[in-house]
């Protein structure tokens, strides 16, 4: 399997910091990788797919990319809305597998 | 609108069945593979099984492989997941999932049924 080594596990930020997340693959993954922003007590929404495409809605604060097989997903001046567990996916092979995910809060 | 929301879920006992539902509405749904991810109380997301668009293909991740079954009904726009044999670590929320298989992500979710197993 498909190990998702995701970091870190919990953040803290301000509303002008630029937010970092990243999801390393054990192996290559050839960009089918997904990033999902979850809220309490809600289901998981796309945010990024492709390694770097941005989803249908998705405010162009949020970007995704790559180095070797790193993964990012940046946030850019992130709003208090943003708060909230992201989590990447690799979908290269089964199963698919999710990185532990990043709480993330806004201060 | 695309729309998924699933049912069937509830309380049962260590070694019973349960069958889950989830309806489909706002997009045509014999043209999408779908697919089930769950996520036990305070932990992350795990997928579980998807299906093709057909029907005629299956995958399951290895701890519910030979338990769960996942299945489709495209004249009424509906995928189940018949789960046997459930075990306690089964506990979780399952969410029902649109499959983009062009670079392979879920673009919509429902917003899950919980599935407690339990004596």
């Amino acid at each position: 399997d498909i190990q998702m080594t995701q970091s870190p596990a919990s953040l803290s930020a301000s509303l002008e910091e630029i937010v970092t997340i990243t999801c390393k693959a054990s192996q290559g993954i050839d960009d089918y990788l997904s990033w999902y922003q979850q809220k309490p007590g809600k289901s998981p929404q796309l945010l990024i797919y492709d390694a770097t495409s941005l989803a249908d809605g998705v405010p162009s604060r949020f970007s995704g990319s790559r180095s070797g097989t790193q993964y990012s997903l940046k946030i850019s001046r992130p709003q208090v809305d943003d708060s909230g567990i992201y989590y990447c996916l690799q979908s290269y092979s089964t199963p698919r597998t999710f990185g532990g995910g990043t709480k993330l809060e806004l201060k | 609108e695309v729309q998924l929301v699933e049912s069937g879920g509830g309380l049962v006992q260590p070694g019973r069945s349960l069958k889950l539902s989830c309806a489909a509405s706002g997009f045509t749904f014999s043209n999408y593979y779908m697919a089930w991810v769950r996520q036990a109380p305070t932990k992350g997301l795990e997928w579980v099984a998807s299906i093709t668009n057909s029907g005629g293909s299956t995958y399951y991740r290895d701890s519910v492989k030979g338990r769960f079954t996942i299945s489709r009904d495209n004249a009424k726009s509906t995928l189940y997941l018949q789960m046997d044999s459930l075990r306690s670590e089964d506990t979780a929320t399952y969410y029902c999932t649109r499959d983009i298989t062009t670079y392979w992500y879920f673009d919509f979710w429902g917003p899950g049924t919980m599935v407690t197993v339990s004596s």
